[in-house]
């Protein structure tokens, strides 16, 4: 089946420090979307990446879509404490839009 | 709007035993997923409902199975628990939100299940 993967599992920042998570697909994907779970809670959706090459920013995150739409990334400028939690991008099986294979997370440790 | 519901939110169970998990979506919404989560597999799709019927499956046993209602709300039973079901199923209603590729997921607060 389809598999996503995401890098790094695990990173411990600095507040202040940037951050940036990669999630990679074997096959071409129609679009991809971006969750974030705090430590605790459940996923809440961040935003979705449809076109090749997109960019798309929300304050402090910069999210970018692949040219080949095969990857995407999520990068955060100057991370704070509240940015603590797992990043996971999630993309929709071929043919079936609703359904979602979730990467495995990135978790975001931030310290003072 | 009022949020994703589920209930109940904590439960413990023998193995052996059966569980029903419920499901009240967004109003308004007629897709129903759900997930289960662990430490070490992940968010895994366990199935979608839209309009009553299963419109996706995940890769599951048949243990595990759901339904939904004619005002949405979902279920779902998972039979005969083994100790590797204890996880965090979660539920999230969904939006289409770019025709006909994507739909935005809504989760629930999810019911963690222990089983000893």
């Amino acid at each position: 089946g389809q598999q996503v993967m995401q890098i790094p599992q695990y990173q411990h920042v600095q507040e202040g420090e940037d951050f940036t998570t990669y999630c990679n697909s074997s096959t071409t994907l129609s679009n991809i979307q971006w969750y974030k779970q705090r430590p605790g809670g459940h996923p809440v959706f961040l935003i979705q990446l449809v076109k090749s090459g997109e960019v798309k920013k929300q304050k402090r995150l910069t999210f970018q879509f692949g040219e080949a739409k095969k990857n995407s990334s999520l990068h955060i400028t100057a991370t704070q404490t509240t940015d603590v939690g797992t990043y996971f991008c999630a993309a929709p099986s071929a043919g079936t839009a609703s359904k979602l294979t979730f990467g495995t997370g990135t978790r975001l440790q931030v310290t003072l | 709007k009022a949020g994703v519901t589920q209930t109940p939110r904590y439960l413990i169970k023998t193995r052996g035993q059966q569980v029903t998990l419920s499901c009240s979506p967004i109003s308004g919404h007629r897709s129903v997923s759900w997930y289960q989560q662990t430490p070490g597999q992940g968010l895994q799709f366990l199935f979608e409902y839209f309009s009553e019927t299963q419109r996706n499956k995940g890769n599951f046993p048949g243990r595990f199975s759901g339904r939904q209602f004619s005002n949405s709300r979902s279920e779902m039973n998972v039979s005969t628990l083994e100790l590797g079901d204890s996880a965090l199923y979660l539920c999230a209603s969904s939006v289409m939100i770019a025709y006909p590729q994507a739909y935005e997921q809504y989760f629930g607060p999810g019911t963690r299940l222990t089983v000893t």
